[in-house]
């Protein structure tokens, strides 16, 4: 089976750094990433990480390291509309080659 | 980026009623696409898997027969919830995946349908 953990909430302030982990423990690993949901939205794509290392787009960044089963977002330069729910997914190896969600990381920016 | 679109946003239907949700890719061909269900402050739960021209593969608990799935043609998907129940109440969401490796590790999603059985 397939699981991942992440924190369920993170809170912050305008302007500064977070780092959102995620931990997966899967069979048939391709790769992973991240979803920003804003409330009543539905999921965009933010991230994918395929090998081992950082991935830079604009103010999100993401990591993963394979042998640790590791990865994670971070997000700087804060702003009041990256207040969200973020997902980290794995994509499996299998018949459709889909993506298992993770629970989810409410995060609050504060002014 | 690719547009997914869902129809209809919202639906309100009385309890063992079918209701009808369709997918469809708009600028690209979809050759997989994926619906998921999502309660309150919860995860994406994967409820099955379609390929353009085949039959659904149904995640584990999921009803084939409770929420029908057709993926004509690799524009358009429907999820069909039939005989209803307040229980089936959710926000249900699809996604879309091109054929082309380079898109293969983003899905894009449609907007949602909430649905709500009375």
């Amino acid at each position: 089976g397939q699981s991942l953990e992440q924190p369920s909430e993170v809170t912050a302030v305008e302007g500064a750094i977070v780092q959102i982990n995620c931990t997966y423990q899967t069979s048939g690993f391709y790769g992973l990433s991240w979803y920003q949901q804003h409330d009543g939205g539905a999921p965009t794509f933010l991230s994918y990480n395929g090998l081992d290392g950082l991935e830079e787009t604009g103010r999100f960044s993401s990591f993963l390291s394979r042998s640790d089963s590791y990865g994670y977002l971070l997000l700087q330069e804060l702003q009041m509309k990256d207040s969200a729910s973020y997902f980290c997914a794995v994509r499996v190896k299998n018949y459709g080659q889909n993506f298992v969600f993770g629970p989810g990381t409410r995060l609050s920016v504060l002014p | 980026g690719a547009v997914v679109s869902q129809h209809p946003s919202w639906v309100i239907c009385k309890s063992g009623t079918s209701v009808k949700i369709e997918c469809r890719s708009l600028d690209f061909q979809a050759t997989t696409m994926f619906w998921y269900r999502q309660f309150p402050k919860q995860s994406l739960m994967l409820m099955a898997t379609s390929n353009e021209g085949s039959k659904a593969t149904y995640e584990q608990g999921v009803e084939k027969d409770k929420f029908l799935i057709n993926h004509a043609s690799l524009t358009l998907s429907t999820l069909t919830v039939t005989s209803a129940h307040p229980e089936d109440s959710s926000f249900y969401i699809c996604s879309a995946r091109g054929g082309r490796e380079s898109t293969y590790n983003e899905q894009f999603f449609g907007p949602g349908t909430r649905l709500t059985v009375l």
